[in-house]
């Protein structure tokens, strides 16, 4: 089955602590990304990726990092979490960079609580 | 930035009814994408839209853009009570090349059956 799948799905940490999402597809895509929901703020992109060792900033990259050393994965990095990092997380991908013809395939999401 | 917003930021319709949801965005685009999400879980792709279309269908959904006011809307007919949703506007801007997002803050629909 083609999905993009997230690990964990709920993680409870202290601050400071550093803490790694995994984020998975299986369908060869080229284009990944990371988002964070907040209530009333609607989801916005962390980190994206256009393919293997390229990634760029989204819009709230602060805090965060990533790697793309394989096509099928891209971890989201957190070195020192912060309970503003508190939010709903949400890996995408798609077969090409969203401004053409494709769309984005979501995870499932992942709840981070940071005490 | 927030790029598209969405209005109504609720909305509470009978099963049957036609729900519609409008976005407005800031800059250029070369597409605008509908999305719905199920309380909490991962997005869904309803429609995409170019920028040199100005309306699209799909089964209940129609989707009109219109560049000159940089605003789009989204009408569900007949909406049914699985509707129920949030449903969120998001481009990408041809500043970016096309590689960002930006979504709206979303429309919560509600169908009451």
């Amino acid at each position: 089955e083609a999905q993009v799948t997230q690990n964990p799905r709920y993680l409870i940490t202290v601050t400071g602590k550093k803490l790694t999402v995994t984020c998975s597809q299986n369908m060869n895509h080229e284009y990944m990304s990371w988002y964070r929901q907040d209530p009333g703020l609607g989801l916005r992109q962390i980190y994206y990726s256009m393919n293997v060792e390229v990634t760029d900033k989204g819009d709230v990259p602060e805090g965060y990092k990533v790697s793309r050393k394989e096509k099928r994965n891209f971890p989201l990095i957190l070195e020192s979490p912060s309970p503003n990092q508190t939010s709903l997380y949400f890996c995408a991908s798609s077969p090409g960079s969203p401004g053409g013809k494709e769309t984005q395939y979501f995870g499932p999401g992942t709840r981070l609580l940071v005490l | 930035s927030q790029q598209g917003e969405e209005d109504p930021q609720a909305l509470s319709i009978q099963e049957g009814e036609n729900a519609t949801m409008n976005c407005s965005y800031k800059t250029s685009i070369n597409n605008l994408q509908w999305y719905r999400q199920n309380s909490g879980r991962g997005l869904v792709h309803l429609i995409l839209i170019r920028s040199n279309e100005r309306e699209k269908h799909s089964g209940r959904l129609r989707v009109t853009l219109d560049t000159s006011k940089k605003s789009s809307s989204l009408l569900i007919t007949a909406s049914r009570a699985a509707d129920t949703a949030s449903y969120f506007c998001a481009t990408a801007g041809t500043n970016t090349g096309g590689f960002k997002t930006i979504f709206g803050a979303g429309t919560r629909l509600f169908v009451k059956a």
